[in-house]
């Protein structure tokens, strides 16, 4: 049963990299026709959809998000990563990664993130 | 960009059913996929692709998608129905999720 941990620093400070790294356990990130995905959520608000990125390297970001963006593979390790780069308040959230398939079908438990100084 | 437009929130008296409905252009046109979220937790899948069942959702969840509006259904409602409920689609390159409905059970 695959199942997905985000990890990564829970305060970054204004206009630095938020780097946050999913790691897939029972099954390989490149075996099957699968896309990963983040996505976060502010507290109190709804699902953003961040980006995700195909088997291939394959990938496709939100239009508002796309400048600041990149989500990438690591096979050896069996993860995927994701870098926001200038990040401020606005994107304190809890970040998840998931697993879509024919939808989001298996789910991190999510990441709490704060910018903050 | 594409839009998704949901019902803040739902409110169901128990044992009966309830619907969210989830808007958009056309969506009838689109896949539709439904999450439920509880409080603190991540989101689940409970229908994809308009309204098909994941394995280990209840039968009481069913979707359907016509036109410009897209409905989740859920019959006999329990107190553990109680959660945020979202849509999403996949229009242009893009993910789009409908900014979620609260689901009360009464």
């Amino acid at each position: 049963q695959v199942q997905l941990q985000e990890s990564g620093p829970g305060l970054v400070k204004p206009s630095q990299t938020l780097s946050l790294t999913c790691s897939v356990s029972g099954g390989s990130i490149s075996s099957g026709s699968y896309y990963w995905i983040w996505i976060r959520q502010p507290a109190g608000k709804g699902l953003e959809w961040i980006g995700r990125i195909y088997t291939s390297g394959r990938t496709n970001y939100s239009p508002s998000l796309k400048s600041r963006v990149t989500i990438s593979l690591d096979t050896s390790k069996n993860q995927f990563s994701l870098k926001l780069s200038s990040v401020t308040a606005a994107d304190t959230a809890v970040y998840y990664c998931a697993r879509e398939s024919y939808a989001f079908d298996i789910w991190g438990q999510g990441t709490m993130v704060t910018v903050s100084s | 960009s594409y839009e998704l437009t949901q019902p803040l929130s739902v409110s169901v008296a128990l044992g009966q059913t309830a619907r969210i409905t989830c808007g958009g252009t056309n969506i009838g046109n689109k896949n539709v996929h439904w999450y439920q979220q509880k409080a603190g937790q991540a989101p689940v899948l409970v229908i994809h692709t308009d309204s098909k069942r994941p394995s280990g959702i209840p039968e009481r969840f069913s979707g359907s998608n016509s036109g410009n509006t897209a409905t989740l259904t859920i019959s006999r409602a329990q107190a553990g129905d109680e959660a945020d409920y979202y849509c999403q689609v996949w229009d242009t390159s893009t993910e789009v999720f409908g900014g979620g409905t609260r689901l009360t059970v009464l």
